[in-house]
Order: structure tokens, then sequence, then C-alpha cells
């Protein structure tokens, strides 16, 4: 069965540079989540888009924004990044047409900067 | 607002010994509870769920948990440890905006 695609797995930056982590979710579902998880951290929500509009904002930094495209997949951009964005990054995507609201996990990216 | 606690950051057992990891919620109403595992650089692979019906619930590798609402608790149980059960364990509740909010989490150490 298809699942939730993240690109790219691995992403390796430089302070103050930009980053963009995409995410595939699985086919028919319309809802996506990011989530972050620093290192030995539990994960963190982010945000989340139903229907291509922002559905839910966590503890995103302002210097992050993020959208979901005609196709429903998304894409987190982060900017000015900072030692401290070095993380693993999640993605989840779930269909609200199910009875229950369960959360598919992609892979995750792992971004580390330098 | 919803929390997710597990009061033990690391455990350590041996293989073949019985295995219980403890999760406590703070939640209005009963909420969807899961268990995810995390081997080390991994991602999130999840282990059984809880939405509603019996409360013993069965997931994937001999993992069962069970919901009690009296004690607002999903504790995991495994009756007999594999080595290659060593991993970093996740409880996380479904909050109100459909975002998981996750427990910190608590490491499962196995002893040849």
């Amino acid at each position: 069965a298809a699942g939730v695609i993240q690109s790219p797995r691995h992403l390796i930056k430089e302070k103050r540079e930009t980053a963009t982590l995409k995410c595939y979710p699985i086919p028919r579902h319309d809802t996506v989540y990011w989530y972050q998880q620093g290192p030995g951290q539990d994960p963190q929500f982010l945000i989340s888009f139903y229907e291509k509009m922002q559905s839910d904002k966590g503890s995103i930094p302002d210097r992050f924004s993020a959208q979901q495209f005609s196709d429903y997949h998304s894409e987190l951009n982060m900017s000015s990044l900072e030692l401290g964005d070095s993380a693993l990054y999640f993605c989840a995507s779930s269909s609200t047409g199910g009875i229950y609201n369960e959360q598919f996990f992609g892979p995750g990216t792992r971004l580390t900067v330098l | 607002a919803q929390s997710v606690t597990q009061p033990d950051i690391h455990i350590t057992v041996s293989e073949g010994a019985s295995l219980e990891l403890r999760c406590n919620y703070s939640y209005g109403a009963t909420p969807y509870l899961f268990w995810y595992v995390q081997s080390p650089g991994q991602g999130l692979q999840l282990l059984l769920k809880y939405f509603s019906g019996d409360t013993l619930v069965q997931g994937i590798k001999g993992f069962e948990a069970e919901f009690k609402r009296s004690q607002s608790s999903f504790n995991l149980r495994k009756p007999s440890v594999h080595w290659s059960d060593a991993a970093e364990y996740f409880c996380a509740v479904e909050d109100y905006g459909q975002n998981f909010v996750f427990g910190p989490g608590t490491r499962l150490s196995v002893l040849p």
C-alpha cells in the first residue's frame, strides 16, 4: 500500500540558509500535518492543512512557512536556519472521510544545520 | 490543553522478561490513543491504537495495551521482550484539533 513520502530524506544546510521539505500524502488523503522532533525529544506539532487551507498551527517559528498544493502535497519552507532547527521533520496525512482521523506518518526528513 | 505523560524515561529489562510501559493523559473526553515505536534514527511505527470498544487492544510485534478510563491510562505491555524491541516508545493522544500530542517517550533497553 502507498505510504506518505517525504523528500529529501536527509538535508544538510548551513546557518542562515533556507530549506524546503516536501511531503506527499497517501492518495485521497486531504489533510497533512508537520511535526518536528529534536534530538532526544518527542515530536512536536508544527502546522496542519486541510483541503489546501491551514487548519491548525502549533509551535511553528515565524521563520517557517508551509502550504498545501492542489495535488495535496505540502512543502515546509524554512528560512534563516539556526543550529537549533536541526531535527527530524515528520509529515503525516489523514483522510477526513474516514470514521477516525488516523494519521499516517512518513519516514521523516533529517535536517542538519551546520 | 491535552498532555501526555510517560513517567519512565528509561527502562531496562532482560530478554524474555515481561514489559509494561506507562502512559497517562489529561483529556476531557475519551481520546484516541496510540503507541508508536521509534528505532534510532528511524521514523515512527504504529504499534496499536484505541478508538473505542474493547479496552484491551492488540497490536503488532506481540504488543498489547489496555485503556483504563478511571485511571486515564493506556499502558503498553508485552509478555516476553525480544532484543529487537530495544527502541524509544511514544504514547500519543489525538487532541481536539486532531493533531497528535506525544508523550516524552520511554527508552527501552534489553539485556541479553
